[in-house]
């Protein structure tokens, strides 16, 4: 079955750095695209930017280039999320998805909670 | 960046009856590159179409997506209960990729 699992919750304070990760099975990791999304509360569905995890070339929305980083590690199928700053509005659900464009599986959701 | 506007934004049905939504691009989709989410609260993302209109793996007949260019609908032909839930549609033809705003369907 191939699956995508995520890092569990995080309670951060602003400033504060993160790294959240998300571990491919039952495929070759190297093979697909992975693809981040954010969701804010009672919001809908933000891409963020994807990674090949086969040469780590990235690309970033607009929206969120500069803010975070996208990087993988394929010696263990996975890919990470990181913020080098976080603020109060970085709140929210994040997702990682298998795929370059159409997406399939989704994880299960790192939810990250900034708050002083 | 491509701008994709969902309509309607509630949906309220009976099971049985046709809903029908719709996602209208701000400028031409390539290659039909478009995709359909169903999300039921608290739960990720579902691929149901990509391509437009090639449904994925698992999903019933009764999803089917249509449409080219900057306009594109999805079908649900019999809606079960089941069918409540947020539907997101997604342009991944130009980067960055784009999600709709999503429509909510609630099957009563």
């Amino acid at each position: 079955e191939v699956q995508l699992v995520q890092s569990g919750a995080e309670v951060k304070k602003p400033g504060e750095s993160l790294r959240i990760s998300c571990k491919g099975s039952g495929y070759t990791f190297t093979n697909n695209w992975i693809s981040w999304v954010r969701q804010m509360p009672g919001k809908g569905l933000e891409w963020m930017g994807r990674i090949d995890p086969s040469d780590s070339n990235t690309d970033y929305s607009p929206s969120f280039q500069g803010h975070v980083s996208i990087s993988a590690d394929k010696s263990i199928s996975t890919a990470y999320l990181q913020w080098g700053s976080l603020k109060a509005s970085d709140t929210a659900l994040y997702y990682c998805a298998r795929g370059h464009g159409w997406t399939d599986p989704w994880g299960q959701g790192t939810l990250v909670t900034v708050s002083s | 960046e491509i701008v994709l506007t969902q309509s309607p934004g509630t949906l309220s049905l009976s099971p049985g009856e046709r809903a029908t939504l719709s996602c209208r691009a701000s400028q031409s989709v390539s290659s039909s590159y478009l995709a359909w989410y169903q999300q039921k609260p608290g739960q990720a993302p579902r691929l149901l179409i990509y391509g437009a209109s090639s449904r994925a793996t698992g999903i019933p007949d009764r999803f089917s997506g249509s449409g080219s260019g900057t306009d594109f609908t999805l079908t649900i032909s019999r809606p079960e209960p089941e069918d409540s839930a947020v539907y997101y549609c997604q342009q991944y033809g130009s980067s960055p990729v784009t999600f709709g705003g999503g429509t909510k369907v609630e099957i009563k």
